[in-house]
């Protein structure tokens, strides 16, 4: 399965800390979509990059960055972690960036601040 | 600004009951909407599209703009239906999502 994946699964840390969340999109797709999924928000978008290049900003959080790799992989960095930051991350990715295009979403890391 | 909403946060109808899963959007260009849905222990995953205009797994939604809604309807529930239903926005400036809350549909025997 050439789907999106998503490392790690889990991440565990304490207020304060940097985490990076790392993604690998589908094979052939440019774009990749970061959201962030809370019980009491749902799932927010985040951030899209295609081709290397930030194309969308959603209500990211300057604590938080992302950047897409030359060999299309994407990390997300989270830093200065606080409680509410705990989450269901997710990756998505799609062909570009035309609207009617689906996303393909990968299985998510759950970050737990403790 | 654009929004989505889906007003139940569980739905739970007997197999063989029809089913209709509302969504409701607020947008103020062209609207182009999308389901999504997470079965247990799986990953998100597009149901369909209006622009498709196409039914899969038995499960049909018209956009009305009048109402700007996009409800999510199959007219027989299967147990295998139960999962999590996401209502989807697309707005312009690439190929950001506006997702509702979502709805949890439980198909009972």
């Amino acid at each position: 399965d050439s789907g999106v994946t998503q490392t790690p699964k889990h991440l565990i840390t304490a207020t304060g800390q940097r985490v990076t969340l790392r993604c690998s999109p589908r094979s052939g797709d440019l774009s990749v979509y970061w959201y962030q999924q809370s019980l009491d928000q749902g799932l927010q978008f985040l951030i899209q990059y295609y081709n290397g290049e930030e194309r969308a900003k959603g209500n990211i959080l300057e604590r938080f960055s992302a950047q897409q790799f030359p060999d299309l992989h994407s990390e997300l960095n989270l830093s200065s972690l606080e409680l509410g930051d705990s989450a269901l991350y997710f990756c998505a990715s799609s062909e570009g960036t035309v609207g009617n295009q689906p996303q393909h979403f990968g299985d998510g890391t759950r970050l737990s601040i403790l | 600004a654009q929004r989505v909403t889906q007003p139940e946060k569980l739905l739970s109808v007997f197999k063989g009951a029809p089913v209709e899963l509302k969504c409701n959007y607020s947008y103020s260009g062209s609207p182009e909407l999308f389901w999504y849905v997470q079965y247990s222990r799986q990953r998100l995953q597009l149901l369909l599209r209006h622009i498709s205009r196409e039914s899969i797994k038995g499960f049909t939604a018209d956009l009305n703009k009048g109402e700007t809604s996009f409800h999510l309807k199959k007219p027989f529930a299967q147990e295998e239906d139960s999962a999590m239903y996401y209502c989807a926005l697309h707005t312009g400036g690439g190929n950001k999502l506006t997702f509702g809350t979502g709805t949890q549909l439980k198909v009972e025997l």
